[in-house]
């Protein structure tokens, strides 16, 4: 079975510090995606990045960068030079890529809120 | 513009009523999910179809039923078998693959009064 973990529940920082969401994740399949998303107070989910298990290159976007780890089983995600936008509640999620049971099912992390100060 | 609608975006039910939250995507995706939001439990699974009058339980089916008579539409019905019902419950579809990614709409919040 899928599991994601998220550890930190709840994360406050000051503006313009840079911050570390993790995410670790447990899958049988060779063939997996992981997944961030952003969801502010309004609810709605806001993809942030896909990243396929064959691909373990680190991404940057912006202020945005992911460390992508197979052997660790992580997928973390890094804010540089944090803004009060940036407060949100983040989701880790994983899907394995066809076939079995959990054809194209998502299994999300608990999420951890993120709070910027001003 | 391609999308998820979810309505009503807030519902109050009384105990003991059946009430449906509506979900239409007009992306032609195949795949279509049911979760539901708690604090702190992050997202989890209700029901997912992946075809046309077809759908499989998931981590928590238990208390709710679904339908999956067109393509475009996706409801779930919370039943009065639903112990907690209070929730946020997202929507989303996908064209079955992982690597097409997945679409969500806005939600609805339900409020058990």
């Amino acid at each position: 079975a899928q599991k994601v973990t998220q550890a930190q529940t709840e994360i406050s920082v000051v503006e313009k510090e840079d911050v570390t969401l993790d995410c670790v994740y447990e899958t049988r399949d060779t063939t997996y995606y992981l997944f961030w998303y952003k969801q502010p107070p309004s609810g709605e989910l806001v993809f942030l990045i896909r990243r396929n298990s064959f691909d373990e290159q680190n991404e940057i976007s912006g202020r945005y960068s992911w460390n992508f780890q197979k052997s660790t089983s992580s997928f973390n995600f890094t804010i540089t030079a944090s803004q009060v936008v940036d407060s949100a509640v983040y989701f880790c999620a994983l899907s394995e890529a066809a076939g079995g049971t959990s054809y194209g099912k998502l299994t999300f992390g608990q999420g951890t809120i993120l709070t910027v100060h001003p | 513009d391609g999308g998820i609608t979810q309505s009503p975006k807030y519902l109050f039910r009384k105990e003991g009523q059946n009430v449906t939250l509506s979900c239409e995507q007009n992306l032609n995706h195949d795949a279509m999910y049911w979760y539901r939001q708690d604090p702190g439990q992050g997202l989890r699974l209700i029901y997912y179809s992946q075809i046309v009058n077809d759908f499989q339980k998931g981590d928590i089916a238990e208390g709710y039923s679904v339908s999956r008579e067109k393509k475009e539409s996706f409801p779930l019905t919370v039943t009065s078998a639903q112990k907690n019902p209070t929730a946020f419950y997202l929507c989303a579809s996908s064209m079955g693959r992982a690597s097409r990614g997945y679409t969500f709409g806005s939600g609805t919040r339900l409020t058990v009064v």
